[in-house]
Order: structure tokens, then C-alpha cells, then sequence
């Protein structure tokens, strides 16, 4: 899985509650991407990063924000968790123009 | 915005036979277009990508078809094996960017024994 590693794999949260989702990798690479992945949408880009502390908005970034201040982590915030965030998230790596290597997901449920 | 998107949401083959997925895309700026494969439970793995000047890229049993009139991809499988079921998404990203991928919703691939 080229070093990449999601926490938690799964998680049951309330509505209202903060989620924060990392993801580690120990490749060094400069871009990691959080998408999220739904039944009939595939995987939609939430938010990226080019670097430490340089992020950027996808395609469905609202409710949603980004850290990175160290290269191997990226983490994903929820503020405010809601029903429709329910979705199963993957991390992924650039390590070329084309490829990605993606992490095995994180399940959560927002009840 | 502008998508990537697939004309067969399941495909059921037997085993031993060739398979072809496809895929319909709308952005005529896309620089390289690529399959992803899906295993149950696991992240997407990258299979094989063609830039956008080409017509044909072959791999290990693999083959990409990109037919930019009618702006069509295809993933040509040959003698599909039951390691081969999985979901296939097809993406496509713009060099010189931040090599964001937009996927296409998927398709499943059911290799019969």
C-alpha cells in the first residue's frame, strides 16, 4: 500500500460532533489528496495538498477542512459532522503524473 | 462541471473471455486519461493511463482505447480471470496541475467460472 495509513478504519459519530481523519505516509511525497466515495458518484476530490501548508479546495469541499503541517500527515476535519458526510473517505498519494496510490478507507457513519 | 463518466454500471463475462469497459468523457482539455481497478474493501490501483495524443496504449493483458472524436475510452481485458472482478473507474487529470484525478462512477466487472 506504498506506506500509506488511515485512522481510524471505521467510526460511528453523532450529528453536530467533530471528526478529524489522518492519514501518514512514509514515501515523502509532496501531493496527498482526500477523496470520498459514494454508491453511483465514484470518488469525488475533497481537498488536496501540494506541500506542507499548502492546500486546496476539490470538488466537495464544503464542510470540510485540511491540515498538513508535517509532509507524511494530512488530516481531514469534519466541523460539524453531518448525515451526508457519511461516506467512505480515501487518502492517496501522487507519485507521478498519473498514479496514485490510495489508502484502504475510512468508514464513517454519522448517525 | 465537467466529468468523467461510464456507460455500463455492471459487466458479467465468463472466464477466460475478453472484457471491455467503457467510458464517456466531456473535458477536451484532459491531458491523460486512466483506468483505476477496485477490489472489494480495498483503495483504488492504478492499472495503466494514455496521454491524450494517443489513440492505443497496451499493457500486461491490458489495453486502453481513447477515441477523442466521439471523446470514448475503453478497457480492453484479455482472457479475464476471476482475480479480474472488481470495480473499474475510469479518471482523467491536465498536466501541469496538482495531479487531482476526476473518476468516473464505475463499473463492475462479474467473472463467471
Amino acid at each position: 500500500d506504498a506506506g500509506i495509513t488511515q485512522s481510524p478504519r471505521h467510526k460511528v459519530t453523532e450529528t453536530g460532533t467533530p471528526v478529524t481523519l489522518r492519514c501518514h505516509q512514509t514515501e515523502n511525497h509532496r501531493y496527498m489528496y482526500w477523496y470520498r466515495q459514494d454508491p453511483g458518484h465514484g470518488l469525488r476530490l475533497i481537498h488536496y495538498s501540494y506541500g506542507v501548508k499548502d492546500t486546496d479546495k476539490g470538488e466537495v469541499s464544503d464542510g470540510y477542512s485540511v491540515s498538513r503541517s508535517k509532509t507524511e500527515d494530512f488530516l481531514l476535519t469534519l466541523e460539524s459532522a453531518t448525515s451526508s458526510q457519511t461516506s467512505v473517505y480515501f487518502c492517496a498519494i501522487s507519485v507521478a503524473d498519473t498514479e496514485a496510490f490510495f489508502g484502504q478507507g475510512t468508514r464513517l457513519t454519522v448517525v | 462541471g465537467e466529468s468523467v463518466g461510464l456507460h455500463l454500471p455492471t459487466l458479467s463475462v465468463q472466464e477466460g473471455d475478453n472484457s471491455i469497459i467503457n467510458c464517456a468523457y466531456s473535458n477536451s482539455a484532459s491531458d491523460y486519461f486512466i483506468w483505476y481497478k477496485q477490489e472489494s474493501g480495498k483503495g483504488p490501483q492504478f492499472i495503466i493511463d494514455i496521454r491524450s495524443n494517443m489513440d492505443k496504449r497496451q499493457g500486461q493483458r491490458v489495453t486502453v482505447l481513447l477515441n477523442k472524436t466521439v471523446k470514448h475510452l475503453s478497457l480492453q481485458i484479455a482472457a479475464t480471470q476471476p482475480g479480474d472482478s472488481a470495480v473499474y473507474f475510469c479518471a482523467e487529470t491536465q498536466s501541469g496541475g496538482r495531479r487531482a484525478l476526476t473518476f468516473g462512477s464505475g463499473t463492475r466487472l462479474q467473472v463467471q467460472p
